[in-house]
């Protein structure tokens, strides 16, 4: 079975740009969530879709955004960008809501941005 | 807010020995624990997870322990090996949804 998988691997920006990030989850995957990590931070939950609908949110402005298609793949989109949006982006899939046992994270390998 | 620890921040053993994470959360109200492996530059592996009804799992030479009630869970490494070297992270999830709190990891070098 395929894993997840996160397009681009690797992006390079200027300040003030916009970027969009995929993640494909693993097939049969309905909950899609993504997450910054960065050295000083760490990783912190940006958010959550689930049959696309935004389900969490985490403490971020509104310039980070997200969908999610009918296919389970989903899109998160950075405006406006600043130099400390510089991370790396994780996406995380897992089967379904937080029934115990249910709710197992598998990760990507994540998208490195780069703001210049 | 729900705040995770991990204790030691670094650790450097000798190939062969056992070691023993830590993992600290302040809301006992957790649904799930997950334990991962971070490679550098690289996205994370799924060790264990153990729901909140359980006490502990096992994978391999992997041990992973939950007691709610004191907020900590451990993992424990048997017969460690180079290969072992990376960074481990801990994560709670506490509401009906997929939100996940990280700790800031522990740095574990394991010395041929």
């Amino acid at each position: 079975k395929a894993g997840v998988t996160q397009t681009p691997r690797y992006l390079i920006k200027t300040r003030g740009q916009q970027v969009t990030l995929s993640c494909s989850p693993i097939s049969g995957h309905r909950s899609v969530s993504w997450y910054q990590q960065t050295p000083g931070q760490g990783l912190q939950f940006l958010f959550e879709y689930f049959s696309e609908t935004q389900r969490n949110k985490g403490n971020f402005p509104g310039r980070f955004s997200g969908r999610q298609f009918s296919n389970s793949r989903s899109e998160m989109n950075v405006s406006t960008l600043e130099l400390g949006d510089s991370a790396l982006y994780l996406c995380a899939s897992s089967l379904a809501i937080a029934l115990a046992g249910y709710n197992e994270q598998f990760f990507g390998p994540g998208t490195r941005l780069t703001v210049l | 807010k729900q705040e995770v620890t991990q204790i030691p921040a670094a650790l450097s053993v000798p190939e062969g020995e056992n070691l023993v994470l830590n993992c600290s959360f302040t809301d006992s109200a957790i649904y799930n624990l997950q334990w991962f492996r971070q490679d550098p530059g690289k996205g994370l592996t799924s060790l264990l997870l153990i729901q909140s009804s359980q006490r502990e799992q096992t994978s391999g030479r992997l041990n992973a322990s939950l007691d709610k009630s004191s907020g900590r869970s451990t993992l424990y490494i048997a017969a460690s090996q180079p290969g072992d070297s990376a960074t481990y992270l801990c994560a709670v999830s506490v509401y009906t949804g997929n939100q996940f709190y990280f700790g800031t990891g522990t740095s574990l070098t394991v010395i041929p």
